[in-house]
């Protein structure tokens, strides 16, 4: 198994909402990680997981809460969101920190906030 | 600061043509370039990568070309098709540090027929 599994690809929900995100991978990777990409810009970065500790919070704002229940799965936890933070939300793997080999990413959550 | 600077921004190339794309860099520790592909709606996607031990590989239609001493890397397509549209990005990483991919910019490609 090659791949990183995002659910659900597509979300709608209000600014009062609260709603997660989930990834899974079988590939055995030790990091994780989600980025937040907006309509033709490049992925940015938003937290890295190493062996299931946050290891990077690139200064994302609280609303966004990662959790990581165990070396397969990646979740975002979303609550009180902005109509600003509708984009496109990947999740990646990699063996490790620092090993961009096999970094895979997933095919995304497409995240609309009304 | 961009730490990977891409270009062009755009590209239209007729179908057979070759397409270029063009990245640099400062940070001399990267020591691994890959290149994504990206459809629209999709994930990036692993086309093909290089180690600057390397100064060109090849897969198929795809080729990168690195140039050490000019910290610049380009990737090549030949014999561009419809199906190639898509938009590209470089990135580069290094073995230290935890965010290991810096993305370039983004060239999105279009090959007309």
């Amino acid at each position: 198994d090659t791949e990183v599994t995002q659910t659900p690809k597509h979300l709608v929900m209000g600014m009062t909402n609260k709603k997660s995100l989930k990834c899974e991978q079988h590939m055995g990777h030790r990091a994780m990680y989600w980025y937040k990409q907006k309509a033709k810009k490049p992925p940015e970065l938003m937290f890295v997981y190493s062996y299931e500790k946050l290891s990077i919070n690139e200064s994302v704002p609280s609303r966004f809460s990662p959790e990581c229940p165990n070396s397969s799965l990646l979740n975002l936890h979303l609550h009180a969101l902005q109509p600003e933070d509708s984009a496109l939300y990947l999740c990646a793997s990699s063996q490790d920190i620092g090993v961009a080999r096999g970094y895979t990413f997933g095919s995304g959550t497409r995240l609309t906030v009304v | 600061q961009q730490q990977v600077k891409q270009s062009p921004q755009s590209l239209i190339v007729q179908k057979g043509g070759i397409s270029i794309i063009n990245c640099a860099y400062e940070n001399t520790a990267f020591d691994y370039f890959p290149w994504y592909q990206q459809f629209p709606g999709k994930g990036p996607a692993l086309l093909i990568a290089i180690r600057p031990d390397v100064s060109e590989k090849k897969e198929g239609r795809f080729t990168i070309s690195f140039n050490k001493s000019a910290k610049q890397f380009s990737l090549h397509i030949m014999d561009s098709q419809p199906g190639d549209s898509a938009t590209y990005f470089c990135a580069a990483s290094a073995q230290t540090g935890a965010n290991n991919l810096f993305f370039g910019t983004g060239t999105r490609l279009t090959v007309i027929p």
